[in-house]
């Protein structure tokens, strides 16, 4: 089955930091790019980062700017995002997205920044 | 950054309607434009992208249209299925930005 898996959410102090994961299964990333998106808690939704499928090109959000990492593996299938300096507002479901028209998504991870 | 502006915020219907979504972007985007349903406690599904073209397996009843700042999403004939959250998207800019999303509720 081609999917999306997201791991790694979780509750974390304000300043904290978190590495988010995204497994595919059923195809390769190597040929796609590849989005975070984000969902704070009845809110819409939020384009965080794109990579390209070498990790040649990377934009942000700049919101997260200077603050969250993308990265991918090609050969592990999967693909991250450091998330550093945590703030309430990063609170949110985190989903990873294929392509440059997000035509597959995960289920989502929750983010929860609070202390 | 290129800004998205949807509308309506949300709207109200019933079975067999015909409902309009209208986003508009604060430069041209060309035609690098996509909607997205997404239903309570699921992500988001793609409907359409490329303007109006219309994703595999999403019934014809949906459909695109638009090109460089103003673009619709209409869907004839709504049924139960559709009473849920859309929302468009650009992704012409190294910035891409949604709408700020329209909710269908049933009348």
């Amino acid at each position: 089955e081609v999917q999306l898996v997201e791991s790694g959410g979780g509750l974390v102090q304000p300043g904290g930091s978190l590495r988010l994961s995204c497994a595919a299964s059923g195809f390769s990333i190597s040929i796609y790019s590849m989005n975070w998106i984000r969902q704070a808690p009845g809110k819409g939704l939020e384009w965080v980062s794109y990579i390209s499928p070498t990790s040649s090109t990377i934009y942000y959000a700049d919101s997260v700017k200077g603050r969250f990492t993308i990265s991918r593996d090609n050969v592990k299938n999967s693909l991250y995002l450091q998330m550093n300096s945590l703030r309430a507002e990063d609170t949110a479901v985190y989903y990873c997205a294929r392509q440059d028209v997000f035509d597959l998504w995960g289920r989502g991870t929750l983010v929860t920044v609070s202390s | 950054d290129i800004q998205v502006t949807q509308s309506p915020s949300t709207l109200s219907a019933s079975i067999g309607d015909t409902v309009t979504i209208t986003c508009r972007t604060s430069q041209s985007v060309s035609r690098w434009l996509a909607w997205y349903q997404q239903k309570p406690g699921k992500a988001p599904k793609l409907l359409i992208y490329k303007a109006s073209n219309l994703e595999s397996g999403v019934p014809s009843r949906f459909s695109g249209s638009g090109s460089g700042t103003e673009f619709t999403l209409t869907i004839i004939s709504l049924q139960p299925d559709d009473f849920a959250s859309y929302y468009c998207l650009q992704y012409n800019s190294n910035s891409r930005m949604f709408g700020q999303g329209t909710q269908v509720a049933i009348k």
